[in-house]
Formats: C-alpha cells, sequence, structure tokens
C-alpha cells in the first residue's frame, strides 16, 4: 500500500529566507507525487506534481520541488519565503497501477509560519 | 476552463437530522469524483469516489452516503447526523483514465457542526 510521510507539523521561517517543507513516500512502483496548498477555509489547490524525467519541478507561486528516488523524497522548496506562503501544505502520492480511480494518499500536513 | 461548486459553504445541523451536500463540475465531462473530510485542519479521509454515472465506491464504513445522478453531479448524504459527521467535506474531480497523471482539484468545501 503506498503511504505518504510528512514529518514536520509546523515550519517557521523568517519572510525572505528559504523554506523547505519535507514530504517522503512509499509506493510500490513509480510514483506520481503532488503538492497542494490549503488556506483557512478553502480547499486544496494545487501547486506542482512529479511525472517523470526533471528531478526539479517547478509550480506556482515560484514553489518547486525535488525528487529523489534514492531517498523515496519530495521536499517542497521556495528561495524567498513570502508572509503570504503561511499555510497548510499537503504532499500526496499516487500509485499509477492503482487503476482508473485515480485515488491520492494524502500527508498529514504541514503549517508553514512566515514571519516579518 | 473547469470549475468546481460546492454547497452550502456552511452548515449547522442538529443530531439526528438528514444530509445533502452536493457538488457540480463545469468544463468537463465524465471526471472522476470524490468526497473527502478533513478533520481538524489536517488530514483528508477519502469518504467515496466514483468514476461515473451510478457508480460509487465506499471507502470506510460509516453513516454516510454518496451518489451521482448526473455525469458532473455527486451527492454526499446521511438519513441521520452524529456528532461525529462534523467536520469540513471537500468534493474533488480529475481527469479519468488508468494512467492519468492529472491532479485532482478541490471546491471550496463545506464546514458542517452538528449540534
Amino acid at each position: 500500500a503506498q503511504s505518504v510521510a510528512q514529518p514536520e507539523d509546523q515550519v517557521n521561517v523568517a519572510e525572505g529566507n528559504p523554506l523547505t517543507v519535507k514530504c517522503t513516500y512509499s509506493v510500490s512502483g513509480n510514483p506520481y507525487l503532488f503538492w497542494y496548498v490549503q488556506y483557512p477555509n478553502r480547499g486544496l489547490q494545487f501547486l506542482l506534481k512529479y511525472i517523470t524525467g526533471d528531478n526539479l519541478v517547478k509550480g506556482s507561486y515560484g514553489f518547486e520541488a525535488e525528487f529523489n528516488k534514492s531517498q523515496t523524497s519530495f521536499h517542497l522548496k521556495k528561495p524567498s519565503a513570502l508572509v503570504s506562503d503561511s499555510a497548510l501544505y499537503f504532499c500526496a502520492v499516487r500509485d499509477p497501477k492503482t487503476g482508473t480511480a485515480s485515488k491520492l494518499t494524502f500527508g498529514t500536513g504541514t503549517r508553514l509560519q512566515v514571519t516579518l | 476552463s473547469q470549475t468546481i461548486h460546492q454547497w452550502p459553504a456552511t452548515l449547522v445541523q442538529p443530531v439526528g437530522s438528514p444530509l445533502s451536500l452536493e457538488c457540480t463540475v463545469e468544463g468537463t465531462s465524465n471526471p472522476n469524483l470524490y468526497w473527502y473530510r478533513q478533520a481538524a485542519g489536517r488530514g483528508l479521509q477519502l469518504l467515496f469516489y466514483s468514476v461515473g454515472i451510478g457508480q460509487i465506491s465506499s471507502e470506510v464504513p460509516q453513516n454516510l452516503s454518496a451518489s451521482r445522478p448526473q455525469d458532473r453531479q455527486f451527492i454526499l448524504s446521511s438519513k441521520k447526523l452524529l456528532l461525529s459527521d462534523s467536520g469540513f467535506y471537500l468534493c474533488a474531480w480529475s481527469v479519468i483514465g488508468a494512467h492519468s497523471n492529472q491532479p485532482q482539484h478541490f471546491g471550496d468545501g463545506t464546514r458542517l457542526s452538528i449540534l
């Protein structure tokens, strides 16, 4: 069975500093990996995905993520954090062999707090 | 472009009352549809998913049911709500297909409080 771990409940960073939100996964084959962001009382917004190819994936709002197959990780990064980046971030994985349902397994979320 | 609508945005219901939450998708045909529950602003629990009209799969046994009467309409229901049904309910859609690498797209949710 596939699984996702987000080891940090909360990440604190000063505005202008780089940020990293960690994610590790477990899946039997080659994974499809996704990052989402959730603002208060809103749904999840898609940020970026890794399917195949270049290990560094660029997404919305200046975010990027690095896929590392040997470490089974897919960490979210941004070179310079903004206060407006403060939100709840979810990593998700899909096993391509799970059929037409395209089900995702989500991590428990990491709250990012960016301060001035 | 595709859009997803959920309503109502908030709902307060007494224990034992019925429930109907609706989700509709525009701008796409034959999507996969999903219902999730999010407790305490954290992890998402997949409740139901559907790959076509009238086709519903349940992920966890519970007090809720789902139906898909039309291609782009997904309804979450209960005959008698429990206190434990409180939470933030999210609907999502994705492109159908065994090898789809497309993300799921979420509505803005319904916050359900049971009194």
